[in-house]
């Protein structure tokens, strides 16, 4: 059982739609990160949540951290072809020395 | 630009046959990472570095090994690799204050034959 679950798993949308990926656990977060990878190369991290509750925009992407720091959302408005990658939430805990927990990953496809 | 820095991209190597994997840092991180990552799947924690201190993860095989000479340049060693370590293969670093962002190299895609 993984700590941290992703879902969904895959997802095929048309370019302009919008979308969201969850990521949920029954573990408390010191922080949780998103990181977007492309084929053929490394994560690259999006952005971190750090607060219960916190809200952070990136331009077409919004994350949300949960009031309880367990889970958290990231939507996608206006979908292109450039998200497509996969989407991979990872969580930090403090007693753990801050080592990541990577979810199962969100491979999203936009076609134009 | 580039700060973490992974050598090859791609590798091919014969069952049996060792093969060494190299990464090297800009950034004057402290910890060092290495990650296998099978198709579409999250990355998997193989091993880390925490300065000079070694850190294996519980079900990382005895076949994969890690040298850390200095704090830029980090090598992982696969003594004999079988068809199923086939996978790319993943950099990373963090620093202070809090180690928790990961910065990841372009990584090395493995191939055995």
């Amino acid at each position: 059982t993984q700590l941290l679950e992703q879902s969904p798993q895959f997802l095929s949308i048309q370019e302009g739609e919008n979308l969201t990926v969850y990521c949920n656990s029954s573990s408390v977060f010191s922080s949780l990160q998103w990181y977007r990878q492309e084929p053929g190369e490394g994560p690259v991290l999006l952005v971190t949540v750090v607060t219960g509750g916190e809200v952070k925009k990136l331009k077409r992407l919004t994350f949300q951290f949960g009031d309880a720091r367990k889970d958290s959302s990231l939507h996608i408005t206006a979908a292109q072809p450039g998200d497509t990658g996969l989407y991979l939430c990872a969580g930090a805990q403090r007693n753990a020395g801050n080592m990541l927990t990577f979810g199962g990953g969100t491979r999203l496809m936009v076609k134009p | 630009d580039a700060m973490v820095i992974q050598n090859p991209r791609y590798q091919v190597t014969q069952f049996g046959k060792p093969v060494t994997l190299s990464c090297s840092q800009t950034l004057n991180h402290n910890v060092m990472y290495w990650y296998q990552q099978k198709s579409s799947q999250a990355p998997k924690l193989l091993f880390h570095y925490y300065d000079k201190d070694f850190n294996n993860e519980a079900d990382t095989p005895d076949n994969f090994q890690s040298r850390r000479p200095n704090t830029s340049f980090c090598f992982l060693d696969i003594r004999s690799p079988g068809l199923g370590d086939a996978a790319m293969y993943l950099c990373a670093t963090s620093g202070p204050p809090l180690n928790e962002k990961l910065f990841f190299g372009s990584g090395t895609q493995l191939s055995v034959l």
